[in-house]
C-alpha cells in the first residue's frame, strides 16, 4: 500500500496563476482533508470531505476549491495564487465512523509551494 | 472553543536525557481525542498515539509515555533516555466527539533538538 501520496512535492507559481493538487488514497478511507503548515502556526484545516462527492470549509477555506469526484482522490485547487499561500500543504486521510468515534488521520508527505 | 496550546516552542537536550512535551487542550465536547503526531527534518506526519476522553489510562510505548490528566485538560507526552533520532517537530491534536466533529485542532508544535 502506498498510503497517501501528494503530487506535486514542489511547485512553484507566480501571482494570479492556477494551480491544483492532486491527493490519492489507497485505504479506501471516507474522509479526506486538505491542511496547510504555516510556521510557527501548526496545521490549519482548508477543507474536507466525508465521502465521494461531498465537500466541507475547514479553519481556512478562502482562496481555494476542492473536489472528490473518486473515493480514493481529493483535489485542492488554487485559481488565482498569491503570496499568502507560499506554505506546505498536507493532504490526510481516515476511516469514517459516526460519532462519537474518531479516527486516526493518516497523512501524505506534503507540497511544498512557493508563491511568488 | 476548541484550541491546543503547545507551549514550548523549541527544546534541547542532549542524548539520554528524559525530556516532556506539554499539551494543553481547551474543548466543550465531553467526549474527544488526542493525538500526538511527529514531524522529523524530512517532512512527513508521522501518527504517534490517539487517546479518548473516556480511558484516562496512562501509556506507554517504549521510550515513549503520555500522561493524560482530564483534571488540568493536559496531555503531555515524555521521551525516556532520548536519541538523536528523536529530532522533530512534535504536535499535539484535538478532535471533538460532536462539536466540529471531523475537525482536528492542531498546536504550533514543539521543535526537540538532540545532541549527541
Amino acid at each position: 500500500n502506498a498510503g497517501v501520496t501528494q503530487t506535486p512535492k514542489f511547485r512553484v507559481l507566480k501571482t494570479g496563476q492556477s494551480m491544483t493538487l492532486l491527493c490519492a488514497q489507497d485505504m479506501n478511507h471516507e474522509y479526506m482533508y486538505w491542511y496547510r503548515q504555516d510556521p510557527g502556526m501548526g496545521l490549519r484545516l482548508i477543507h474536507y470531505s466525508v465521502g465521494e462527492g461531498t465537500t466541507a470549509k475547514g479553519e481556512v477555506p478562502d482562496g481555494y476549491n476542492v473536489s472528490r469526484l473518486k473515493k480514493q482522490n481529493f483535489l485542492l485547487g488554487l485559481e488565482s495564487a498569491a503570496p499568502s499561500q507560499t506554505s506546505v500543504y498536507f493532504c490526510a486521510s481516515s476511516y469514517g465512523r459516526l460519532p462519537p468515534y474518531q479516527e486516526t488521520q493518516y497523512f501524505g508527505p506534503g507540497t511544498r509551494l512557493l508563491v511568488l | 472553543a476548541q484550541k491546543v496550546t503547545q507551549a514550548q516552542t523549541e527544546i534541547s537536550v542532549v542524548e539520554k536525557e528524559d525530556v516532556t512535551l506539554d499539551c494543553v487542550y481547551e474543548t466543550r465536547d465531553t467526549t474527544y481525542y488526542l493525538f500526538w503526531y511527529k514531524q522529523p527534518p524530512s517532512g512527513e506526519l508521522v501518527f504517534l498515539i490517539r487517546r479518548n476522553s473516556f480511558d484516562e489510562q496512562n501509556e506507554i510505548s517504549g521510550r515513549y509515555s503520555w500522561n493524560f490528566q482530564k483534571s488540568t485538560s493536559s496531555f503531555n507526552f515524555t521521551i525516556t533516555a532520548s536519541q538523536v533520532v528523536d529530532s522533530a517537530v512534535y504536535f499535539c491534536a484535538l478532535s471533538g466527539a460532536r462539536y466540529n466533529f471531523n475537525k482536528f485542532y492542531f498546536g504550533s508544535g514543539t521543535k526537540l533538538n538532540v545532541k549527541p
